[in-house]
């Protein structure tokens, strides 16, 4: 069984640039969910993808986007890119909607 | 709106040492309660959870008993070891909502 991967490890990216993050889900799980982590804080829901349709979104602006695929991996879309974006992106896949989340290793996302 | 308050940290023990870290909270609904730990460098990973009241959660000698009353989700363990030091969330989920709400983490360094 696969565990939650995402890529990249880590970016570097310039303030009003944009990045995509990448997560695969483990196998047999149909939800994603996606959380930011700033630095000495919990993580932050952004949003919640099930079988492949929004299903919640957190408190975060319109450019914060994403995808959900057939095969149930996901992106995370960041449009404008913000110094405060700086973070680290965590991703967790589930098994329904209220399923128990597991979560990937996450990305760490660096804005200058 | 959902919140998770635990007790602030850092939290500094000796090896066997017994240990507390509070949690308490807000919630519409009838939440599910989690605990998860951050090891250093990698993602999070769920310690245990307790679905309704009353329920008792347990895993690697942890102990959160869910306290409806209290709106309570308090960690315990009798007898800390070096390998337990990690930072610590506490989290809440609410059936069909699609998000977890995290508190902000206890940190636990348990020196020999």
């Amino acid at each position: 069984e696969t565990g939650v991967t995402q890529s990249p490890t880590h970016l570097i990216k310039t303030r009003g640039q944009q990045v995509t993050l990448r997560c695969s889900s483990q196998s047999g799980h149909n939800t994603v969910s996606w959380y930011q982590q700033a630095l000495g804080q919990g993580p932050q829901f952004i949003f919640q993808y099930y079988r492949e349709e929004e299903n919640g979104r957190g408190n975060f602006p319109p450019r914060f986007s994403g995808l959900q695929f057939p095969n149930y991996s996901s992106e995370l879309n960041v449009n404008a890119l913000e110094l405060d974006d700086s973070a680290l992106y965590l991703c967790a896949s589930s098994l329904g909607r209220s399923g128990e989340q597991y979560f990937g290793p996450g990305t760490r996302l660096t804005v200058t | 709106g959902d919140s998770v308050t635990q007790m602030e940290g850092p939290v500094t023990l000796s090896e066997e040492a017994f240990l507390t870290i509070n949690c308490t909270y807000t919630a519409t609904g009838y939440p599910s309660l989690f605990w998860y730990v951050q090891y250093p460098g990698e993602g999070l990973q769920l310690l245990l959870k307790a679905t309704k009241a009353d329920d008792k959660g347990s895993n690697k000698g942890f102990e959160a008993t869910y306290r409806k009353e209290t709106t309570s989700f308090h960690l315990e363990k009798g007898s800390v070891q070096v390998s337990d030091s990690a930072v610590y969330f506490c989290a809440l989920g609410v059936e069909g909502a699609g998000k977890s709400t995290f508190g902000d983490g206890t940190t636990l360094t348990v020196k020999p």
